[in-house]
């Protein structure tokens, strides 16, 4: 079957612009993670979906980023008002409840420049 | 908070020869995963193999193998005979049983010589 999918693959945006970033998790996997990775750097946690239900958002740096995933599946996540700092390649992630260790399948990513 | 630390930003190998990057991690829980993922150039993340914390028998998939030493809090990769598609990022991640986010290191580049 498909991978995790994500769109757009590159985005640009003018400081101060909104941005929406969708993600299309593998069919039927009930966790879905979105990951902030910088230039150079390991992917950092940002927040995790099961289901509908938006389980921990701890990771995320402000309250100008939100996500969503209203029916389970797909899932947008949008940063309001962005800012320089906010460029990087966001990353999502899904997974099944089984095995045990729920490896998570990751997209190819979204790259945002904030210019 | 739990962290994990690749000391190690870039490594090289010669094709067929065999390479170990390092990671360290930092944790008080008993129960948690490690893995290693690779990133190549194309950037889809992909899982190269898992260690559960439990387990005293070092994992192994093919050409891959790990060190964990659970006292210490290490966990290396062995790559044999590596080949040139073995060149990429790899990250060192952990996950605690409790949670299901992962915490990864910086990541080393992997470079493989002809």
């Amino acid at each position: 079957g498909a991978g995790v999918s994500q769109s757009p693959r590159y985005k640009v945006a003018k400081r101060g612009q909104d941005v929406a970033l969708r993600c299309d998790p593998i069919s039927g996997h009930v966790s879905l993670f979105w990951y902030q990775q910088a230039l150079g750097q390991g992917p950092e946690f940002l927040t995790y979906f099961q289901n509908e239900a938006q389980l921990d958002k701890s990771g995320l740096p402000s309250d100008r980023f939100f996500a969503e995933r209203p029916e389970g599946s797909v899932s947008t996540l949008k940063i309001q008002r962005t800012q320089q700092e906010d460029s990087a390649v966001y990353l999502c992630a899904s997974s099944s409840r089984r095995p045990s260790y729920y490896e998570q399948y990751f997209g190819p990513g979204t790259r945002l420049t904030v210019t | 908070a739990q962290t994990v630390t690749q000391s190690q930003p870039e490594m090289s190998v010669q094709e067929a020869e065999t390479v170990t990057l390092s990671c360290t991690y930092d944790t008080s829980e008993s129960d948690y995963y490690l893995f290693w993922y690779k990133q190549p150039p194309s950037r889809q993340m992909i899982l190269v193999i898992r260690q559960e914390a439990y387990k005293q028998q070092n994992a192994t998939e093919n050409r891959f193998s790990v060190n964990f030493q659970k006292a210490a809090k290490s966990f290396s990769l062995k790559i044999s005979d590596s080949q040139l598609g073995d060149a990429a990022m790899y990250f060192c991640a952990y996950r605690s049983a409790r949670t299901q986010k992962l915490v990864f290191g910086q990541g080393t580049r992997l470079t493989i010589n002809p």
